[in-house]
């Protein structure tokens, strides 16, 4: 099956300070890349969808000059968490979606844990 | 908007047992539905993909089945062992799109032995 990675797998920082994390799909190529966000106890929400080429889309409630996305190939995101805060600490998976089967099944990397001191 | 709910949120079975987990989503108009495994502090592991015309998928000792009409899912685990212990999340796309997930709060599943 299709494979994504994300690097890095654990991270903490200093408040105020900005985490690159990258997602990419190994095997395949992505046009379009979902970057998703857990906090504890709770289930993910997507933050925005990443297309090759093009500006990223957000969700509402989601900062989009604070989560900085860059969609640069097909096959690699990143996501940049600039001035980053305490509340910033969470659990951020991105996915892939590749096609097969008569649809798009999503793919999804191992999650990042970030925390920020 | 798709919402998407997991009944229980949590459950626990001693080992050997067969057991049932739900999903129910708003929009039936869905292209797919997916079923995930996440481990403690772990990222997320597909299981199943049912694509909305068909009705189950199956894949060792789970079955996954769509009813698309009335907005349900049920994946169904035969003979539980401790290894399947973990959140089991339903996800679906938003009605009539083929884009993100919509994800469920999931079902903490613990199998004791």
């Amino acid at each position: 099956g299709a494979v994504v990675s994300q690097h890095p797998s654990r991270v903490i920082c200093k408040s105020g300070t900005s985490v690159k994390i990258e997602c990419r799909s190994l095997d395949f190529q992505a046009t379009t890349m979902f970057w998703y966000r857990q906090f504890p106890k709770q289930s993910l929400m997507l933050m925005a969808t990443s297309n090759e080429g093009s500006k990223a889309t957000y969700e509402q409630g989601v900062e989009k000059d604070k989560f900085l996305i860059n969609h640069a190939s097909l096959t690699l995101s990143t996501l940049t968490v600039t001035s980053a805060h305490p509340e910033d600490s969470s659990f951020y998976i991105c996915s892939a979606r590749a096609p097969g089967g008569g649809g798009y099944e999503q793919y999804f990397g191992p999650g990042t844990r970030l925390t920020v001191t | 908007k798709q919402e998407v709910t997991q009944i229980p949120a949590a459950l626990s079975v001693p080992e050997g047992e067969n057991l049932v987990l739900n999903c129910s989503f708003t929009d039936s108009a869905i292209y797919n539905l997916q079923w995930f495994r996440q481990d403690p502090g772990k990222g997320l592991t597909s299981l199943l993909l049912i694509q909305s015309s068909q009705r189950e998928q199956t894949s060792g000792r789970l079955n996954a089945s769509l009813d698309k009409s009335s907005g349900r899912s049920t994946l169904y685990i035969a003979a539980s062992q401790p290894g399947d212990s973990a959140t089991y999340l339903c996800a679906v796309p938003p009605g009539g799109s083929q884009g993100n997930l919509i994800f469920g709060k999931g079902t903490k599943l613990s199998v004791k032995p």
